[in-house]
């Protein structure tokens, strides 16, 4: 199994451009989710799918979209990229979303820089 | 927004000695505790999952306890060793779809 990968690793982007994070598992993952980590803020979530074809917000949700069209793939939509964005964002799945028990397997990252 | 608070948000220990860290959250509502161990350049990888009030697990030299009562866990790294130089997370899940609340980490540096 691959885990969890993301691309691209690294991305510069203008103000007002769009671009879309790649997020994929393939151990059959119910959950996934989006997380933004910045210098002292630690980890916190963008959005969230609980399955193919739900998803939800989390806390800090504004300017970015998602969808999960199929249950491997979980891709993070920037709109128009401000230079509050540039963050480095983790990519996250766990098997369950009903057993609390359930570690999340992060994906390596992607690095966001908008200028 | 719930409120995970780890403290102290860094600490510099030599090799070999035993250190201790706090993770403070919501006693209400608790589902689960999580801890993460984050090497730089890496992603978080799990630590523990705890969920039972008492509960105490070991992983080698770390171990962690769980106080739902009083809304606190303890992580504990025994000798530590330069390679135990990380991040520390914990999260709180209150049982509401998976979602984890963070803390903001505690940076480890252990000089040999």
């Amino acid at each position: 199994n691959a885990g969890v990968t993301q691309t691209p690793k690294f991305q510069v982007l203008k103000t007002g451009q769009s671009m879309t994070l790649q997020c994929a598992q393939d151990m059959n993952h119910e959950y996934m989710s989006w997380y933004r980590q910045d210098p002292g803020m630690g980890l916190r979530l963008i959005h969230y799918s609980v399955g193919a074809g739900i998803t939800d917000q989390g806390e800090v949700p504004n300017g970015y979209n998602v969808s999960r069209s199929t249950t491997e793939d979980f891709p993070l939509r920037l709109l128009s990229a401000a230079p509050s964005q540039t963050s480095v964002y983790f990519c996250a799945s766990s098997y369950s979303t009903s057993g609390h028990e359930e570690t999340q397997y992060f994906g390596p990252g992607t690095r966001l820089l908008v200028l | 927004i719930l409120n995970v608070e780890q403290s102290p948000q860094s600490l510099h220990v030599q090799e070999g000695d035993s250190t201790n860290f706090t993770c403070s959250f919501p006693s209400s509502n608790f589902y689960a505790l999580h801890w993460y161990r984050w090497e730089t350049a890496k992603s978080p990888e799990a630590l523990f999952v705890m969920t039972l009030n008492g509960d105490e697990k070991k992983k080698g030299r770390i171990s962690a306890t769980l106080n739902t009562k009083e809304g606190y866990s303890y992580l504990y790294i025994k000798g530590s060793q330069p390679e135990d130089s990380a991040t520390y997370l914990c999260a709180l899940n209150t049982g509401a779809n998976s979602k984890l609340t963070f803390g903001k980490g505690i940076t480890l540096s252990v000089r040999p």
